[in-house]
C-alpha cells in the first residue's frame, strides 16, 4: 500500500525557512511519477507548489519560484520542502502527494501537516 | 495559467438525492491526446484526500459508482447520486493540462 506522510515543525517564525519531508513507503520515488507539494490555506484555496520527477528534476509555481526549493533523499525515500523567507500568508496545511503521468492527477496524498507563521 | 470557477460554496443535500457540482475552466483542458485533464477530489476531515474522477470521466479504482464526471471543453460537473451521508465533505476540481496545476475553490457539501 502506498502512503505519504508529511512531517516538520507546526510553527514557523516569519521571515525564516519552512521546512518539510514527506516519507514514501510502498512505492519507490525513483522509479516512476512526480512527488509534488501542495497546499491548503484557511479558507480552503488550495496551491499546487511544485514538484521533483523520479529523475530529479523540479518544477515550481511561478508565484514560489524565489523562495521554494524541492529535494529528496533517495536511500530513505522521502522529498522535501524549503520555502523561505515565509510571512503570516503562508500559514497552511502542507500536503505531498503523487503525480501519474498516464492519469493526469494526484492519485496518492499525504494527511496533510498544518504550519503556523507566528512570532 | 488555467482559472477553474467552482461557482457554488456550498451545496445543500439530502440523504438518496442527486446532486452535481460544477467546475467551469478559462480554457479548453483537451490535450493533443484528446483527453481532458481534468480531475475530481474529495476532503473529509480527518482522511486523506481521494482523488475520485480523472481526465474528466473516469473513475478511480474504488470510488463508488454513485460518483460520476462528465464534461468537456471548458464545462465539467461532478454527480453523486443517491447521496450517502459519508459524501458530506469538501470537493475540488483540478486541472494539470497547463503548468502550474490550478484548483477550483473547492465546493463544499452539507446535510440539509
Amino acid at each position: 500500500e502506498i502512503q505519504l506522510q508529511e512531517s516538520g515543525p507546526g510553527l514557523v517564525k516569519p521571515s525564516q525557512s519552512l521546512s518539510l519531508t514527506c516519507s514514501v513507503t510502498g512505492y519507490s520515488i525513483i522509479s516512476g511519477y512526480d512527488w509534488s507539494w501542495i497546499r491548503k490555506f484557511p479558507g480552503n484555496k488550495m496551491e499546487w507548489m511544485g514538484y521533483i520527477s523520479n529523475s530529479g528534476s523540479t518544477n515550481y509555481n511561478p508565484s514560489l519560484k524565489l523562495r521554494i526549493s524541492i529535494s529528496r533523499d533517495t536511500s530513505k525515500n522521502h522529498f522535501f520542502l524549503q520555502l523561505n523567507s515565509v510571512t503570516t500568508e503562508d500559514s497552511a496545511t502542507y500536503y505531498c502527494a503523487r503525480y501519474g503521468y498516464y492519469s493526469g492527477d494526484f492519485d496518492y496524498w499525504g494527511q496533510g501537516v498544518m504550519v503556523t507563521v507566528s512570532s | 495559467q488555467i482559472t477553474l470557477t467552482q461557482q457554488a460554496e456550498s451545496l445543500w443535500v439530502s440523504p438518496g438525492e442527486k446532486v452535481s457540482i460544477t467546475c467551469r475552466a478559462s480554457q479548453s483542458l483537451l490535450y493533443t491526446d484528446g483527453k481532458y485533464y481534468l480531475s475530481w477530489y474529495q476532503q473529509r476531515p480527518g482522511q486523506t484526500t481521494r482523488a475520485l474522477i480523472y481526465h474528466a470521466s473516469i473513475r478511480t479504482d474504488g470510488v463508488p459508482t454513485r460518483f460520476i464526471g462528465s464534461g468537456s471543453g471548458t464545462e465539467f460537473t461532478l454527480s453523486i447520486e443517491d447521496v450517502q451521508p459519508e459524501d458530506i465533505a469538501l470537493y475540488y476540481c483540478l486541472q494539470t493540462l497547463k503548468k502550474p496545476s490550478t484548483f477550483g475553490a473547492g465546493t463544499k457539501l452539507e446535510l440539509k
